[in-house]
């Protein structure tokens, strides 16, 4: 069974600039995460949907970040206009009907 | 909002000695704790799950549970050289399925 996959795998950006993340989470997983993870930290919820609806994005800088799942399957990430306090890993995780959590590889996002 | 610290920051064992790692939380509304590894630039490995006080085991990897001390410990048993990378534990309850981190223990193993 193929995990969560994510691309890239890094990314460096000027402070301004707009950055997308994407995530594919193990087939058949109807709840999907993403998290952001500084360096030297643990991961810290942004936000979360259950199929293409978004349960809870109280966490997620709104001005400047959003995240869709339209088809409930896959997810995008998005940052408009980064700033320096953005780099970070950023993680995707499934899984199904809220039970064990996988996670993808992350992607490293480093802002200059 | 759910706090979870993890101790020590850091932990250097010797091959086949017995590592240990602890987790306190802030507050009993938690019911399911995990332990995670992260290898450098890797995702996160589930290493135990556990719901009810008392221990689980899964391989070399034991987590003992006690809500009543809001306290989740991790032990390893005989680490090796490929154990070594940021065990993170985490903490969920019924109301928010978004996991609560600690901030890590970094574990290195010398043969």
């Amino acid at each position: 069974e193929a995990g969560v996959t994510q691309s890239p795998r890094y990314a460096v950006l000027q402070e301004g600039q707009a950055v997308s993340f994407w995530c594919d989470p193990i087939s058949g997983h109807d709840t999907l995460y993403w998290y952001q993870q500084p360096r030297d930290q643990g991961p810290q919820l942004l936000v979360y949907f259950r199929d293409e609806a978004v349960i809870d994005n109280s966490q997620l800088p709104s001005d400047r970040f959003s995240a869709v799942r339209p088809k409930g399957t896959n997810s995008t990430l998005k940052i408009q206009s980064a700033k320096q306090g953005d780099t970070a890993t950023y993680l995707c995780a499934s899984s199904y009907r809220g039970r064990e959590q996988y996670f993808g590889p992350g992607t490293r996002l480093t802002v200059l | 909002q759910q706090k979870v610290q993890q101790s020590p920051e850091s932990l250097t064992v010797s091959e086949g000695a017995m590592a240990s790692l602890n987790c306190t939380f802030s507050d009993g509304t938690s019911n399911n704790f995990r332990w995670y590894r992260q290898h450098s630039a890797k995702g996160l490995e589930v290493l135990v799950s556990i719901f009810s006080d008392g221990e689980k085991e899964e391989g070399r990897f034991t987590a003992h549970l006690n809500r009543a001390n809001l306290h989740v410990s991790l032990h390893i048993r005989e680490p090796q050289p490929s154990d070594s990378a940021v065990y993170l534990c985490a903490a969920r309850n019924n109301y928010a399925q978004g996991l609560t981190f600690g901030l890590g223990t970094r574990v290195s193993v010398f043969p």
